[in-house]
C-alpha cells in the first residue's frame, strides 16, 4: 500500500532563517506531487506541484521553492523566512491525474517568530 | 479560473442532528470529491462522484454530484462528536488541468455534545 510521510510535524523557526520540508511517498511510481499550505485553519492554497523528477510548477510567486530531486521525494525550502510563511504545510500525492483525488500527508505547523 | 463556492463556512449543531452543506460553480466538473480535515491533520478523501445524478454513501455519510455538474452536496446523518472538524469540497473541472484539483474553503463543522 501507499504510504506519505512528512516531516517535521512542528517547526518554529527565526525570521531570516532558512527552511526545508521534506515529503516522501512509499509504494507507488511517478505519482503527481502537491504542497498546499493552510492559514488559519481554513482554505488549501496550492504552492508547487510536480509530475516528475525535476519538473516542478509554482501556482503562487512569493518566498518559496520547490525541488523534486527523486521520484518519490518532494522539497519545500526557503533561505529566508517571513514572518508570514507561517502556517500549516500539507503535501500531497495522486496518482494518474487529480480525478482519484489526492492523498494527504499529516502537515507541518511552521511558526515564525 | 475555476471557483467553488462551498456553504455554509461554519455550522454548530447538536449531536444527533442532520447536516448538510453544498459547493456550487459556474463551471462544469467532471469529479466532485468530498474531504474532512481533523483538527491537526491533513484531509481524508471520504466520498468520490463521477458522474451526474450520482449518489453515494460512506456510513452516514452521502454526497451527490449534481445533475447540471455544477454542484455537489454532502449529507451527514445523526451527527456525532468525531464528525468535528472542516469538510472540503473539491474537484476536476471540464477544461481545466487533470493535475489540479479545485477546492472550495471548507466548511467548518462543530458538534455539542
Amino acid at each position: 500500500s501507499q504510504t506519505i510521510h512528512q516531516w517535521p510535524a512542528t517547526l518554529v523557526q527565526p525570521v531570516g532563517s532558512p527552511l526545508s520540508l521534506e515529503c516522501t511517498v512509499e509504494g507507488t511510481s511517478n505519482p503527481n506531487l502537491y504542497w498546499y499550505r493552510q492559514a488559519a485553519g481554513r482554505g488549501l492554497q496550492l504552492l508547487f506541484y510536480s509530475v516528475g523528477i525535476g519538473q516542478i510548477s509554482s501556482e503562487v510567486p512569493q518566498n518559496l521553492s520547490a525541488s523534486r530531486p527523486q521520484d518519490r521525494q518532494f522539497i519545500l525550502s526557503s533561505k529566508k523566512l517571513l514572518l508570514s510563511d507561517s502556517g500549516f504545510y500539507l503535501c500531497a500525492w495522486s496518482f494518474m491525474g487529480a480525478s482519484y483525488g489526492y492523498t494527504f500527508g499529516s502537515g507541518t505547523r511552521l511558526t515564525v517568530v | 479560473g475555476q471557483q467553488l463556492n462551498q456553504s455554509p463556512q461554519s455550522m454548530f449543531i447538536q449531536e444527533g442532528e442532520d447536516v448538510s452543506m453544498n459547493c456550487t460553480s459556474s463551471s462544469i466538473f467532471n469529479t466532485w470529491l468530498w474531504y474532512k480535515q481533523d483538527p491537526g491533520e491533513g484531509p481524508v478523501l471520504l466520498i468520490a462522484l463521477y458522474k451526474a445524478g450520482e449518489l453515494t454513501s460512506n456510513g452516514r455519510l452521502t454526497a451527490q454530484f449534481g445533475i447540471t455538474r455544477k454542484d455537489s452536496f454532502l449529507n451527514i446523518s445523526a451527527s456525532i462528536p468525531s464528525d468535528v472538524g472542516i469538510y472540503f469540497c473539491a474537484g476536476v473541472a471540464v477544461g481545466g488541468s487533470n493535475y489540479k484539483l479545485t477546492f472550495g474553503k471548507g466548511t467548518l463543522l462543530t458538534v455539542n455534545p
